[in-house]
Formats: structure tokens, C-alpha cells, sequence
């Protein structure tokens, strides 16, 4: 898991309460990325910073929203208007166009 | 569209065999090619990246290969042993870290 640290583990939520996932890196990289793992699909990119105060979305960016103000922390927020939450969220950091360390994941159950 | 396909998508072995996992991918412009192993609840960790001019790679028990022309990757296991349980995930990039096509995954099992 490097440098990456997610938290919590596992996380479960009532439909219709927002929540939001930490994500933290020491490692110095400039960039990180969140993705959403669901079983038998490959990971999806949700959104991603490369550098502090600026993100852009990825290919499933509806239902999310990010910040970016530290370096070493990009936190995802999982809102109501997200139809389908329960999955598992992996964060990853990275220097821009090198190898992408990833953290532990936070799985995400809302009922 | 970008894709990569992973075959087979599951698999069982025993322990000390060896095994050969697939990847097929359609990524433009590429520009690398990672295996990563991902065990049950956990972030992935990467095994091998290989280059358009790279051919193979290896990592202890883990060789991994490339055929560019026909966009065609393998990643076969030595030995197998217990801790190698997991799935392995083909990632190809088309140039920048945030434009990675991740495959959906091999899960293997090795049992006694």
C-alpha cells in the first residue's frame, strides 16, 4: 500500500446521506485519482488532481465530488444523487506519467 | 474504444504448478503495460510495466511478455504458491497516468 492510507476500511450509510472518504499520501506526488471498483468491472476512473486546487472528472464523475487543498490529501464525497454507491473506492496517487501507487480501498455499503 | 480483455477469467491451480494468465488490448496510442496483483479487499500492487520496445519482463516467479504488433500480453506464474492467490489486473496507458484502461481481472486460486 505504500505511502497511501484510505480510511475508514469499511463504511456504511443510510440512501440518502452524504459521505466522504479520506485519502491521504506521503509519498510527494503531485497527482491522485479515485476509482470505483465493482465486481467482474474493471476499475473506473472518478475523478483525479494533478496538482493542488485544480481536478478534472473521469469517466463516472456524477454522484462524486472532490477537493484538492493539501497536497497530501484528496477526499471523495459520495452524495445522494449517486444511484448506485455500494462498491468498493480505491485512491491512488502518482509523479505525473510515472507507475500509480494505490491505497487500501474503503468499501462502501449504503442501504 | 479503448478495452482490455483478460482470459480466463478465473482459474484454479495447485500448488507448484504453473500458470499463464492473458490480456488482449485495443489502446490507442499506447504507451505502456502494467500487471498488477490485487488481493481480496486490498489496492493493487504493481508487478511488472513493460514498454513498446520491451519484449518480456520478469519479477521473481512472475515473467510477463508483450507482443506489440498483436496487442497481446501474458503474465505466467512459476511455482505457484498459496500467497500467489489473488487477481491480476492488465492495465494499458495511452499516454498519461490518468488515461489507463484497466481489464477486469483474472482470479486465481492455488490450492493444495
Amino acid at each position: 500500500d505504500g505511502g497511501i492510507t484510505q480510511s475508514p476500511k469499511y463504511l456504511f450509510r443510510k440512501e440518502g446521506q452524504n459521505v466522504t472518504l479520506s485519502c491521504e499520501q506521503n509519498l510527494n506526488h503531485d497527482a491522485m485519482y479515485w476509482y470505483r471498483q465493482d465486481p467482474g468491472q474493471g476499475l473506473r476512473l472518478i475523478y483525479y488532481s494533478q496538482i493542488v486546487n485544480d481536478f478534472q472528472k473521469g469517466d463516472i464523475a456524477e454522484g462524486y465530488s472532490v477537493s484538492r487543498e493539501k497536497k497530501e490529501s484528496f477526499p471523495l464525497t459520495v452524495t445522494s444523487a449517486q444511484k448506485n454507491p455500494t462498491a468498493f473506492y480505491l485512491c491512488a496517487s502518482s509523479m505525473e506519467g510515472y507507475e500509480q501507487y494505490f491505497g487500501p480501498g474503503t468499501r462502501l455499503t449504503v442501504t | 474504444k479503448n478495452q482490455v480483455e483478460q482470459s480466463p477469467q478465473s482459474l484454479i491451480i495447485l500448488e507448484g504448478k504453473n500458470c499463464t494468465l492473458q490480456c488482449n488490448y485495443t489502446v490507442s496510442p499506447f504507451s505502456n503495460l502494467r500487471w498488477y496483483k490485487q488481493d481480496t479487499g486490498r489496492g493493487p500492487v504493481s508487478l511488472t510495466i513493460m514498454t513498446f520496445s520491451e519484449n518480456t519482463k520478469s519479477n521473481g516467479r512472475y515473467t510477463a511478455t508483450l507482443d506489440a504488433d498483436t496487442k497481446q500480453s501474458s503474465l505466467h506464474i512459476t511455482a505457484s504458491q498459496l500467497s500467489d492467490s489473488a487477481s491480476y489486473i492488465c492495465v494499458v496507458s495511452a499516454g498519461t497516468a490518468s488515461k489507463l484502461t484497466f481489464g477486469t481481472g483474472t482470479r486465481l486460486q492455488v490450492t493444495l
